[in-house]
């Protein structure tokens, strides 16, 4: 009854290598959402998807791939990882609508 | 376009004290939900109450309460009998029906530090 994880917590990498970070909730909640959190911007949306197989752009969505072929994982994908992608990343999800969105722990990334 | 506005950027409080964090948005959305979540420094965010914009009362969570005054555009966050733990970013946000993407839009968030 874990609710949402995320999973590397930490992780180092160098420019130009290929970085996957897992998301996983146990809420079977429809909606799923990679945000990222940098001093100075605040959290900023990067995909959401509203259930299996439907992915959208936020608004920082470049460098970045998503998948999700099943309702509770959402993977993020960094195909050439930057320094500029250094951040912290949080996955959240919710019901949609109006209402809450749950975050996981996050994932502090760090690209070298 | 939708925004929350928190004017309070650090707050010191004492220990037992209660203390309310502003917060005020601006948003054209017929309906809406507002928001808020606690960031202590280990860096989860977790979330403390919802309020809907249509709701009649205010929202409450055990020491936690939304004080919603709709015609003011304001959602401010009280929370009773402070403790040390209560040392944490706190952040207002909201959702409204016309966000295209369902993002959950963030203010810049209060630092509270409650003293002993």
């Amino acid at each position: 009854d874990a609710g949402i994880t995320q999973s590397p917590r930490y992780k180092i990498t160098e420019t130009g290598r290929q970085v996957t970070l897992m998301c996983h909730q146990t809420w079977s909640h429809s909606y799923m959402f990679w945000y990222r959190q940098d001093l100075g911007h605040g959290l900023r949306l990067i995909y959401y998807s509203a259930a299996a197989d439907i992915t959208d752009k936020g608004e920082v969505p470049d460098g970045y791939v998503v998948s999700r072929s099943k309702t509770e994982n959402f993977p993020l994908t960094l195909e050439s990882a930057t320094r500029s992608q250094t951040s912290v990343y949080f996955c959240a999800s919710g019901a949609g609508g109006i209402y809450e969105q749950y975050f996981g722990p996050g994932t502090r990334l760090t690209v070298t | 376009a939708q925004k929350i506005t928190q004017t309070q950027p650090g707050m010191f409080v004492q220990e037992k004290e209660a203390v309310t964090l502003d917060c005020t948005y601006d948003t054209s959305d017929p309906s809406y939900g507002l928001f808020w979540y606690k960031q202590p420094s280990s860096g989860e965010m977790i979330f403390l109450i919802y309020q809907g914009s249509y709701d009649q009362q205010n929202a409450t969570e055990g020491r936690y309460s939304l004080n919603f005054q709709k015609a003011r555009k304001s959602a401010n966050l009280v929370i009773s009998a402070s403790q040390l733990g209560d040392s944490a970013m706190y952040f207002c946000a909201m959702r409204g029906t016309m966000n295209r993407d369902d993002k959950i839009i963030f203010g810049k968030g209060t630092r509270l530090h409650i003293l002993p």
